[in-house]
């Protein structure tokens, strides 16, 4: 069993819809992390955080530590949300493990 | 500030070739990390350095594998010799301490 595991793997959505993608985890840890890679593009780090919620414009990430589970939220979905979102936690030190990603497609 | 700069964005090799992958961190950032990306294995983390000293590297494959950062401001990856297995992007980042990272473009290698 993986420590993170993410759900759903695959999710297509239609633009204007609310999306939310789940990460749960076996470990203790120090911070999760929520990544976001386009296609053949790079790595952005959406969110870290320990605890609570955070909102950025469309996006908003919580974490519940004593059920060990994050989601990602996105509001008003767009196109340009399409992407590979990754859940990644921190534990001892710097080291990150990370879910296998959730391929999220939002059609106009 | 520019971000993690990655060289080169692209590398095609034949098999048996050197391999020096390139990163330059996000000045003041004091921990960098060497992460490989494929569609079998998704993101697995090589290396890692705290202040320029590697901390943990029990993710480097082989001793084909190896990583230096000889100071602040620069780290390489290398590769010698390099087998097709080895093609993936690989993918630097850095960060302050525990913080929020940040992942240059990307180094896809490709090893015929």
């Amino acid at each position: 069993k993986n420590e993170v595991e993410q759900s759903p793997q695959n999710l297509t959505a239609q633009e204007g819809e609310f999306i939310t993608i789940n990460c749960s985890y076996s470990v203790g840890i120090s911070a999760l992390h929520w990544l976001q890679q386009h296609p053949g593009g790079g790595i952005v780090s959406l969110f870290m955080l320990s605890s609570g919620k955070k909102k950025h414009g469309r996006l908003i990430a919580t974490i519940n530590i004593q059920e060990k589970h994050s989601s990602l939220h996105i509001t008003a979905s767009h196109p340009r949300d399409s992407a590979v979102y990754i859940c990644a936690v921190t534990r001892s030190g710097s080291r990150l493990t990370f879910g296998e990603g959730t391929q999220l497609t939002v059609n106009p | 500030d520019a971000g993690v700069i990655q060289s080169p964005r692209h590398e095609v090799t034949e098999m048996g070739q050197e391999v020096t992958l390139r990163c330059k961190p996000i000045s003041g950032h004091n921990s960098l990390f060497w992460y490989r990306q494929t569609m079998m294995r998704g993101l697995e983390l090589l290396i890692y350095f705290n202040n320029n000293v590697p901390i943990d590297d029990s993710g480097m494959p082989e001793d084909r594998f190896s990583a230096k950062m000889p100071n602040a401001s620069f780290s390489t990856l290398k590769i010698q010799p390099s087998e097709p297995r080895d093609s993936a992007v690989y993918f630097c980042a850095s960060s302050f301490w525990a913080g929020e990272l940040f992942f240059g473009e990307g180094s896809r290698l490709t090893v015929l």
